[in-house]
């Protein structure tokens, strides 16, 4: 069974702090994982992805994959309003099958 | 401009009817997707399709059909089999093999009257 769990929250930090999102996969099958944002009402947008162990950063956000955990997490440092939304995480298997968990909502409070 | 194009952006049905979304890409990608979204949830698969003429159930097929005869083109039928069809309705396409990230239309809200 390919599913990939999130905690759907809500997570709410205040403005400026980090903000951490957590993913768990079942297949370890899983080749890559992806990061997408989704305000409301709107479609998802890519934040990031990451295939190797270890950590990938890319300006203020930092993923972070355990493959022997079969966990992936996303950092969002110096949070801003602007950064409340959902944040899905998905897995990709071998052929092209894309799978998503159910999304956390994040809220950062002024 | 590439992208995917979803069409309408907002369908009504009668119950009893069935009904086509439409999913247009220009970016040349093999790979595309179709899934639902529920309010407060995440996205589940309904189908997905690699190459023309070939198509993979996802997690909720049923009550749905699709095709796949061009490339740019991966239509979703809505049929009167599916109980429950009122959701946000998403399309995807990525290019083929891992690593590779899904871009998205901007969806079509299905809503039974």
């Amino acid at each position: 069974q390919k599913e990939v769990e999130q905690n759907s929250g809500p997570l709410s930090v205040p403005e400026g702090a980090i903000a951490s999102l957590n993913c768990t996969y079942s297949d370890r099958g899983s080749q890559s994982f992806f990061w997408y944002r989704q305000y409301s009402g709107k479609s998802p947008e890519l934040i990031m992805f990451i295939y190797s162990n270890g950590d990938k950063e890319d300006g203020r956000f930092t993923a972070q994959l355990n493959k022997a955990s079969q966990y992936v997490s996303l950092l969002i440092r110096d949070s801003q309003p602007s950064d409340s939304a959902t944040y899905l995480c998905a897995g990709q298997y071998n052929n092209n099958d894309m799978r998503f968990g159910a999304g956390t909502r994040l809220t950062v409070k002024p | 401009d590439g992208g995917i194009t979803q069409s309408p952006k907002y369908l009504f049905r009668k119950e009893g009817q069935n009904v086509t979304l439409s999913c247009e890409q220009n970016l040349n990608h093999d790979a595309m997707y179709w899934y639902r979204q529920d309010p407060g949830q995440g996205l589940r698969l309904i189908y997905y399709s690699q190459i023309v003429n070939d198509f993979q159930k996802g997690d909720i097929a049923e009550g749905y059909s699709v095709s796949r005869e061009k490339k740019e083109s991966f239509p979703l039928t809505v049929t009167s089999a599916q109980k429950n069809p009122t959701a946000f309705y998403l399309c995807a396409s990525s290019i083929q093999g891992p690593w590779t990230e899904a871009f998205f239309g901007q969806g079509t809200r299905l809503t039974v009257v």
